[in-house]
């Protein structure tokens, strides 16, 4: 079975900083990996994938995510974090049943920038 | 487009009373999701739709829900008796036709009850 984890619950970094956020796959079969954000009080919002190709995906608002096969890991990354960047982030692996593909997501993890 | 659509956005209801929570997917997706998302558990998969059809309602916690999707453009989820550990905020998501679709939510439906 395909799982997700995300080893932090929350990670603290200050505005202009770099981040990253932690995620580890475990899939049978090519790993198809997703990041996906939750503002508060929203639903979530798709950031970026990875299905083939280059292992750096670069996504919206400035992040991107490095797919490392031997480590089994896709870790969020931002070069320089917002204040605005603060919220919830989810990892998620695709699994494709036959007739249809569903997510299995991570546990989240809180993201806070501080000025 | 205006997303996927679910309402209420809020409801309250008291312990063992019958609440309908509703989705209206893209038009055009045909799969369809329901989550549950709580501080304890995090983001569960309940059910999900293809073409109409429930695929699998393995995440579904127990007799007392239930979901229907009826046509293309509308889905509910049912609780029926409610009970106050329902408590949680309730997404509905959709893809579009293909193997690698990514997901679309809504806003969901905060539903607290007493």
């Amino acid at each position: 079975a395909q799982s997700v984890a995300q080893p932090e619950d929350q990670v603290n970094v200050a505005e202009g900083n770099p981040l990253t956020v932690k995620c580890t796959y475990s899939v049978s079969g090519n790993p198809y990996l997703f990041w996906y954000v939750q503002y508060p009080n929203r639903g979530l919002q798709f950031l970026l994938k990875y299905i083939t190709g280059d292992n750096l995906v670069k996504g919206s608002y400035g992040f991107e995510a490095e797919f490392n096969k031997s480590q089994t890991s896709f870790h969020l990354k931002k070069p320089s974090a917002l204040v605005s960047d603060s919220a919830l982030y989810f990892c998620a692996v695709r699994a494709y049943t036959g007739t249809a593909s569903k997510l299995t997501f991570g546990t989240g993890t809180r993201l806070q920038v501080t000025l | 487009d205006a997303g996927v659509i679910q309402s209420p956005r809020h409801e309250v209801t008291e312990m063992g009373q019958e609440v309908t929570l509703r989705c209206k997917p893209i038009s055009g997706h045909n799969s369809l999701f329901w989550y549950r998302q709580t501080m304890m558990r995090g983001l569960e998969l309940l059910i999900y739709f293809n073409n109409n059809v429930p695929i699998d309602d393995s995440g579904m916690p127990e007799d007392r829900f239930s979901a229907k999707m009826p046509n293309a453009s509308f889905s509910t989820l049912k609780i029926q008796p409610s009970e106050p550990r329902d408590s949680a905020v309730y997404f509905c998501a959709s893809t579009a036709p293909g193997q690698l679709p990514r997901q679309y939510f809504g806003p969901g439906t905060r539903l607290t009850v007493t």
